[in-house]
């Protein structure tokens, strides 16, 4: 199946804590993006990245970093995980070319992130 | 500060009736206009984009863009129960390419009742 996937689809760690969530799209497109939807059920960016620059906004503590080993993969890394740090992160990807919709992002299905 | 507004409701309205969802934005620079649809548990999934002034139709959904205004809203004609979900409104400063992302409101809840 063509998609956006996330890995793991839950995930459940205690405060302090280094954790990763991988993403991972076989669409060929060539921008990334993750965002952070809260208990509030908020969606939010947190960084845009294509092969030529990475968007970060600024409201996202440098203790997220995100890493790309290739075009296809955006992984999210969060150091010294905190309670608030507890949302649902989706990974998203878009392909800007002629003659398609430039700007459509196509979702991940979401990784539950619990701090306890 | 890049805003979107609109009503977290619940928008309630019945089956086979026309649904409207409005959305206002702040960033007079911003360029595409989305609709997502989210249910519960699931991942946003675009519904419909907009670039220009005027009435976008697709089916059952129909968006309207005004930028003047600053406004946008989604139609849904004849409303099924299936419809039932959250409505994100997005918007985007630069279109046709650009690794900025989307700016979400933070979405209407509309109910379709049988």
């Amino acid at each position: 199946d063509t998609a956006v996937s996330q890995t793991p689809k839950y995930l459940v760690t205690q405060m302090g804590n280094d954790k990763s969530i991988k993403c991972e799209q076989n669409l060929g497109h060539d921008t990334m993006y993750w965002y952070k939807q809260d208990s509030k059920k908020f969606l939010k960016i947190m960084f845009s990245y294509n092969n030529k620059e990475l968007i970060i906004n600024e409201t996202v503590p440098n203790r997220f970093s995100p890493k790309s080993p290739d075009k296809a993969h955006l992984n999210l890394h969060i150091n010294s995980l905190e309670l608030g740090d507890s949302a649902v992160y989706f990974c998203a990807s878009s392909h800007h070319m002629l003659n398609s919709d430039p700007d459509t992002q196509y979702f991940g299905p979401g990784t539950r992130l619990t701090v306890l | 500060q890049k805003e979107v507004e609109q009503n977290s409701g619940p928008l309630s309205v019945p089956e086979g009736a026309i649904a409207s969802l409005n959305c206002t934005y702040s960033d007079r620079g911003s360029q595409s206009f989305f609709w997502y649809r989210q249910y519960s548990g699931k991942s946003p999934e675009l519904i419909m984009s907009i670039y220009s002034n005027g009435d976008k139709e697709d089916g059952r959904f129909t968006a309207q863009l005004n930028k003047a205004s600053q406004y946008v809203s989604l139609l849904i004609r004849d409303s099924q129960p299936s419809d039932s979900a959250t409505y994100l409104c997005a918007v985007k400063r630069f279109s046709g390419g650009g690794a900025d992302g989307l700016t979400f409101g933070k979405g209407t809840h509309l109910i379709i009742q049988p």
